[in-house]
């Protein structure tokens, strides 16, 4: 089955800096790749997501970029807020039953 | 979140106790998702149903059971709990567009933490 590996596990940045969280995943039939942001004792929000017909996706401050031949996918928040602080995942999937989610990084923005 | 609701918040079990841990969506929905949080672990998903009366093993099954009795509701049940399930759950349904599409991505329940002494 699907695995996929999530980098780093921890990340501090000052205020108005890039963060950047990096996912590798193993089936290269996976063609859809979530982003979720967890914030501390609420529930995972879908943030971001991007298919692999796409390289890049962005949306305001947050963008997520895929590199299929390297089995790869990476977030990147620029201009980071406090309120950006939380634990983000990633995931891959085929389709909705087989989703499979990365272990997490603790995004931490100091003011 | 309008969609989907969990029951309980929290729970504390003994050791061996059973319980069942109740999801309801109002989205029409035909699948529904049971996932675990643990620390360091991300989410890993315990059981799925595709549609009414089927469900369907996910990573970590073992100690679980599941119910799918009718299209809205999707209920997770601990026969004999151990300190091994001490966890965050939830449920979860798939996201739906604005067009009204499925998008493959999920939204999830607010969660049952549940701590098994």
């Amino acid at each position: 089955g699907e695995n996929v590996e999530q980098h780093p596990s921890t990340l501090s940045v000052q205020e108005g800096d890039s963060a950047v969280i990096k996912c590798t995943y193993s089936d290269s039939a996976s063609n859809y790749f979530p982003w979720y942001k967890q914030e501390l004792g609420k529930r995972p929000q879908l943030i971001i997501d991007i298919r692999s017909n796409v390289g890049e996706k962005k949306d305001q401050r947050i963008a997520v970029t895929l590199n299929k031949t390297a089995k790869h996918f990476s977030l990147h928040i620029t201009e980071t807020q406090p309120e950006d602080s939380a634990v983000y995942f990633c995931a891959a999937s085929q389709g909705n039953n087989d989703m499979r989610f990365g272990a997490g990084t603790r995004l931490t923005v100091k003011p | 979140n309008a969609g989907v609701t969990q029951t309980p918040k929290f729970q504390v079990l003994k050791t061996g106790q059973s319980m069942t841990l109740q999801c309801a969506q109002d989205m029409n929905h035909n699948s529904m998702y049971w996932y675990r949080q643990d620390p360091g672990m991300g989410l890993r998903l315990i059981y799925y149903s595709a549609s009414e009366g089927t469900t369907d093993k996910g990573e970590v099954p073992n100690g679980y059971n599941v119910s799918r009795l009718n299209k809205r509701e999707f209920s997770l049940r601990l026969e004999s709990a151990a300190p091994s399930q001490t966890s965050v759950y939830f449920c979860a349904i798939p996201l739906t567009s604005g067009t009204g599409l499925l998008n493959y991505g999920y939204t999830f329940g607010s969660g049952t933490r549940l701590t098994v002494v």
